[in-house]
């Protein structure tokens, strides 16, 4: 099947600095990408949807200026925490749309699990 | 609104027990229905899904069939192994331009020897 990076799987960072997180999608095009956070033993809340050269389109809550989501090419998908606070520590977990191949399905990547000190 | 329920878990069986997950959904059109696992400290991967009513997805000894009269995907298997524990979440893409995946809240299932 198709196949999902994120890089990297865990990081912890001091409050007040800002982390990058990156969503791959290793063998297919990807003009469309979402990002979720999951909180311990809770569902995935969509936080962003990620179109290819354009802006992303934010859920209701979700402060944009704090999760900057760039879009940059059909294969990748990053994500910002910007001036990170411990509050904002989480699973983090994207997802690639594949439209190809006959089907339209989404992958997810394994999550990166982002710890704020 | 739409939306997906779950029945409540944690869900304990023992080895080749019988597994069923409850799910109903809400939505308006007609929606594609999935079933993700995600094992502990991972992410989700696709189990099966279904796109249109009657249709049934089956991967790993799991099957579910998209009954639209009762809104339900039910996810069964004969015969649950260790290895089968994890958090199942059922889920459904709207035919919207975007498709958001709209999640159930999970259930965790724990297969003991």
């Amino acid at each position: 099947g198709a196949v999902v990076s994120q890089h990297p799987s865990r990081v912890i960072c001091k409050s007040g600095t800002s982390v990058k997180i990156e969503c791959r999608s290793l063998d297919f095009q990807a003009t469309t990408m979402f990002w979720y956070r999951q909180f311990p033993k809770q569902s995935l809340m969509l936080m962003a949807t990620s179109n290819e050269g354009s802006k992303a389109t934010y859920e209701q809550g979700v402060e944009k200026d704090k999760f900057l989501i760039n879009h940059a090419s059909l294969t990748l998908s990053t994500l910002t925490v910007t001036s990170a606070h411990p509050e904002d520590s989480s699973f983090y977990i994207c997802s690639a749309r594949d439209y190809g191949r006959g089907t339209d399905t989404q992958y997810f990547g394994p999550g990166t699990r982002l710890t704020v000190l | 609104g739409n939306s997906v329920t779950q029945m409540e878990g944690p869900v304990t069986l023992s080895e080749e027990a019988f597994l069923t997950i409850n799910c109903t959904y809400t939505a308006t059109g007609y929606p594609s229905l999935f079933w993700y696992v995600q094992y502990p400290g991972e992410g989700l991967q696709l189990l099966l899904k279904a796109t249109k009513a009657d249709d049934k997805g089956s991967n790993k000894g799991f099957e579910a069939t998209y009954r639209k009269e009762t809104t339900s995907f039910h996810l069964e298997k004969g015969s649950v192994q260790v290895s089968d524990s994890a958090v199942y979440f059922c889920a459904l893409t709207l035919k919207t331009s975007y498709d958001k995946v709209i999640f159930g809240p999970g259930t965790s299932l724990s297969v003991i020897p």
